[in-house]
Formats: structure tokens, C-alpha cells, sequence
């Protein structure tokens, strides 16, 4: 079975810093790894995914994650943060052929001006 | 930029009751699914549904729950006597094709709330 866990239920960077939100999975067979950003009132929008190749992904808004097989992480990292990036981030992992995606239990941005 | 779009976005119904969620998938695609997150903990899958048949269902998608898809553009969602638990957000998804690719797309949700 696939599981995901994101470390920090909550993360507050100041306006301008490094954004990291960490993210692990547990996957039997070779994983595909998704970022999904969820704003207030609104439904899950695809950030970012890896599937297979270049292990360093880029994403919209400046986003970008790292694929880590040995460390078992896909972690998620902006160099600058922006007001807007305020929201709920997801973690989530499948894997070839299988239709559904399992989700972390998300981590919470708040950027202090 | 083609959406996944959900009616109503809120809904309250008293314990009991049936409930139905609407989800319209984009157009062209062949594979639908409901997921459910409950406030606080995170985003479960409940179905999948292709060919007018559930092609995978987790352990949450018991007998209360149904899918349907009733004409070419509606996917729902039946919760048939609800339960206070059965408060969360329920998000739908579509896809053009079997496996989770750029073109999985999620709605907005609709927030059930259970009294």
C-alpha cells in the first residue's frame, strides 16, 4: 500500500523566504509524485508532478520538487515567497496504471508580510 | 481552460436524509471519480467509474453510497441516509484516460454538512 506524509500541519515563512514543505511517501513499486494547491473556497489545482526522467521538476508559480528515491521525499520549495502563495499544499503519490491518488493530510501556508 | 465543475458548493441536510452530489466532467473525458475529505484530516478516495461501471471503490464507498451518471454530462454522487460523518468536502475528478495524467482534473467541491 502507498502512504504519504507531509511534515507540518503548518508552516508561516515571512514574505521574500524560502518556502519548504516537506513531503515523504512509502511506495512498493516506483512512484508517481504530485503537488496539488488548494485555495480558500476553490477545488485542487495540479502544481507540479514527476513521473518518470529528471528527477528536479518545475511547476507553475515558480514552484518546483525534487524527486529523492534514496531519501524517499518529494519535497516542494519556492526560493521567494509571495502573498499569494498563502494555501493549502497536497502531497500526493500513485503509480503506473492505478487510477487513484493517495493524498497527505496536506500542510497549511501562511506568508507574513 | 476546461473544468470539472460541481452544483451546489454548500449543501446542509438533516441526518437521514438522501443527498445527492451533481459533478459535470470535461467533455472528453471517459473516467470519473469521487474523493472525500472530512475537515482536518485528509483527501480519501472513495471511486472510480468508467464505462457506467465502478471500476474501483475503497473500503469508505459502503452500501449508503451510489454513482451514477444519468445522461452524457452528469456524474452524482448518492449518499442514501446520511450520517453526521458524512460531513466533509467532496471533490469530483475526470480524466481522458485510465492512469492519473496532466488531464486528471478536480472540481471545486461541495461542502456537506450533516445535522
Amino acid at each position: 500500500a502507498q502512504s504519504v506524509t507531509q511534515l507540518g500541519s503548518h508552516v508561516s515563512v515571512s514574505e521574500g523566504a524560502l518556502v519548504l514543505l516537506r513531503c515523504n511517501y512509502s511506495s512498493s513499486v516506483p512512484p508517481y509524485l504530485f503537488w496539488y494547491v488548494q485555495y480558500p473556497n476553490q477545488g485542487l489545482q495540479l502544481l507540479l508532478k514527476y513521473t518518470t526522467g529528471a528527477t528536479l521538476v518545475k511547476g507553475i508559480n515558480g514552484f518546483e520538487a525534487e524527486f529523492k528515491k534514496s531519501e524517499t521525499s518529494f519535497h516542494l520549495t519556492k526560493p521567494s515567497a509571495h502573498m499569494s502563495d498563502a494555501a493549502e499544499y497536497f502531497c500526493a503519490v500513485t503509480t503506473i496504471g492505478a487510477q487513484k491518488l493517495v493524498f497527505g493530510q496536506g500542510t497549511r501556508l501562511t506568508i507574513n508580510p | 481552460e476546461p473544468e470539472v465543475t460541481q452544483t451546489p458548493s454548500h449543501q446542509v441536510t438533516q441526518m437521514g436524509q438522501e443527498v445527492i452530489l451533481r459533478c459535470v466532467p470535461i467533455s472528453n473525458h471517459l473516467y470519473f471519480y469521487w474523493y472525500r475529505q472530512i475537515l482536518g484530516q485528509k483527501v480519501e478516495f472513495l471511486v472510480s467509474f468508467y464505462n457506467n461501471e465502478i471500476s474501483e471503490k475503497s473500503e469508505i464507498f459502503d452500501d449508503q453510497f451510489s454513482v451514477e451518471r444519468p445522461d452524457g454530462s452528469n456524474f452524482t454522487l448518492k449518499i442514501r441516509s446520511t450520517k453526521l460523518e458524512d460531513s466533509a468536502m467532496y471533490f469530483c475528478a475526470s480524466s481522458v484516460s485510465k492512469t492519473v495524467t496532466p488531464g486528471y482534473t478536480f472540481g471545486s467541491g461541495t461542502r456537506l454538512t450533516v445535522v
